[in-house]
């Protein structure tokens, strides 16, 4: 079974720049999560979707972040405009997303690690 | 809210030595708790959870972990790390059965010959 696929892997902009990142989540999974790790840090959940709809994005910046899952499959996290700080690596998970069952294990991607300059 | 403490940034270990890794939670209520690992460049993978039940949970690559309600914590062990074991942990928290999952800041164990 395919894991979670993310892309690119590595991303180098400048301040200012708008930046795309793309997950492709494990076949079948309704639940998707983009989570922020900043260096020296334990991830941090910018946004859920189940199906396409979003559960939790309270720790979105949305003054400049933005992420979408049309179709509630693959998703894209955007950055527009990138700051110094947004310098991290995204991952993205997914879990299978029924609910009312046994606890879920999430999948994580291996990550885009941006670089802001 | 949830939050977790990882007690160490950092754990040096020579190979075939024990390794405990430190992980405190707080919560007003009741949570599910978790390690990962995380290779170099990678994802993070999840070794073991505790739901319910049992106390000491076995997970992958020999790894074990020991929920103490008491004490609020759920230390990670292993009794004979291999230098593939150079990684970075994770422990995580969650408060319901698919929500969000809060994670420490990770403690880095590097495994020397």
């Amino acid at each position: 079974e395919a894991g979670v696929a993310q892309s690119p892997r590595y991303k180098i902009i400048e301040k200012r720049q708008s930046v795309a990142f793309w997950c492709n989540p494990i076949s079948g999974h309704a639940t998707l999560y983009w989570y922020q790790q900043i260096l020296g840090q334990g991830p941090k959940l910018l946004i859920q979707f189940q199906n396409n709809g979003v559960v939790d994005d309270s720790q979105l910046p949305k003054d400049r972040f933005s992420a979408e899952r049309l179709k509630g499959v693959d998703s894209t996290l955007k950055i527009q405009p990138a700051k110094l700080e947004d310098s991290a690596v995204y991952l993205c998970a997914s879990s299978l997303g029924v609910s009312g069952t046994a606890v879920e294990t999430q999948y994580f991607g291996p990550g885009t690690r941006l670089l802001v300059l | 809210a949830q939050s977790v403490t990882q007690l160490d940034s950092q754990v040096p270990v020579f190979e075939e030595a024990p390794v405990e890794l430190r992980c405190n939670y707080s919560s007003s209520v009741s949570v599910y708790l978790f390690w990962y690992v995380q290779y170099p460049n990678q994802g993070l993978q999840l070794l073991l959870k505790y739901l319910s039940g049992s106390t000491l949970v076995k997970g992958i690559n020999g790894f074990e972990a020991e929920f103490n309600k008491s004490q609020t914590s759920f230390h990670l062990r292993k009794p004979s790390v291999h230098i593939s074991d150079t990684a970075e942990y994770f422990c995580a928290v969650r408060a319901d059965s698919w929500g969000k999952l809060q994670f420490g800041a990770g403690t880095q164990v590097v495994v020397t010959p």
